[in-house]
């Protein structure tokens, strides 16, 4: 079974600056995909970044990037030029690898993150 | 693209009465779907993974009797809360694995847009 930590329940930002949010996972698995989600106060779930773990380059989006270590099981979520509404909780999520796709997500316990102005 | 639309967004129920949510992708065929309850400032649990045509599967302690979920096409899943009690009072949200191989094969779920049941 895969489990995923994130370590920081919450994490604060001046709008403008950039923040780092951890994510570590544990899996026997070595193809998979790692996920970075947003839930802002609407409860919307929205992807906000997705990484292949065979692919040793990491994936960006904008504003958001990651940086994944697998040998070390981490993959964390940088923000830069935080906005406002970034402000939202931040589940990073953990998939197995399957050529039928279908296959559950785990996600982490979250991260509250507030933008401040 | 990849829509999924989750209705109803809120429902207030009475106890011992049953509470269907409905989970439809919009534009796009979903084999399979899943659905997640939310707790207050927690994570998202999965409750049962439902695969067109078949039955679900839950997982480990959730009442599938409870919890009744069917896949009966391609785009429309629902969950129905029978007997609902207090304790079932949460959020529930659902999400869509697409069929087109081009699709599944990014490993991408949709997620519906969540319903919180209130149950008195």
């Amino acid at each position: 079974a895969q489990t995923v930590t994130q370590s920081q329940p919450e994490m604060s930002v001046q709008e403008a600056e950039t923040v780092t949010l951890s994510c570590t996972y544990d899996t026997s698995e070595n193809n998979y995909y790692l996920f970075w989600y947003k839930q802002p106060p609407s409860r919307q779930m929205i992807l906000v970044i997705r990484q292949e773990a065979y692919k040793q380059q990491n994936a960006t989006e904008n504003r958001f990037s990651v940086n994944f270590q697998k040998a070390a099981k981490s993959f964390s979520l940088k923000i830069s030029d935080s906005q406002l509404g970034d402000t939202a909780m931040y589940f990073c999520a953990f998939m197995k690898h399957s050529l039928n796709a279908g296959n559950m997500l785990t996600f982490g316990g979250g991260t509250r993150l507030m933008v401040k102005p | 693209g990849a829509v999924v639309s989750q209705h109803p967004s809120w429902v207030i129920c009475k106890s011992g009465t049953s509470v269907k949510i409905e989970c439809r992708s919009l534009d796009f065929q979903a084999t399979t779907m899943f659905w997640y309850r939310q707790f207050p400032k927690q994570s998202l649990m999965l409750m049962a993974t439902s695969n067109e045509g078949s039955k679900a599967t839950y997982e480990q302690g959730v009442e599938k009797d409870k919890f009744l979920i069917n896949h009966a096409s391609l785009t429309l899943s629902t969950l129905t809360v029978t007997s609902a009690h207090p304790e079932d009072s949460s959020f529930y949200i659902c999400s869509a694995s697409p069929g087109l191989a081009a699709l599944r094969a990014k490993n991408i779920q949709y997620f519906g847009a969540g319903t919180r049941l209130s149950v008195l």
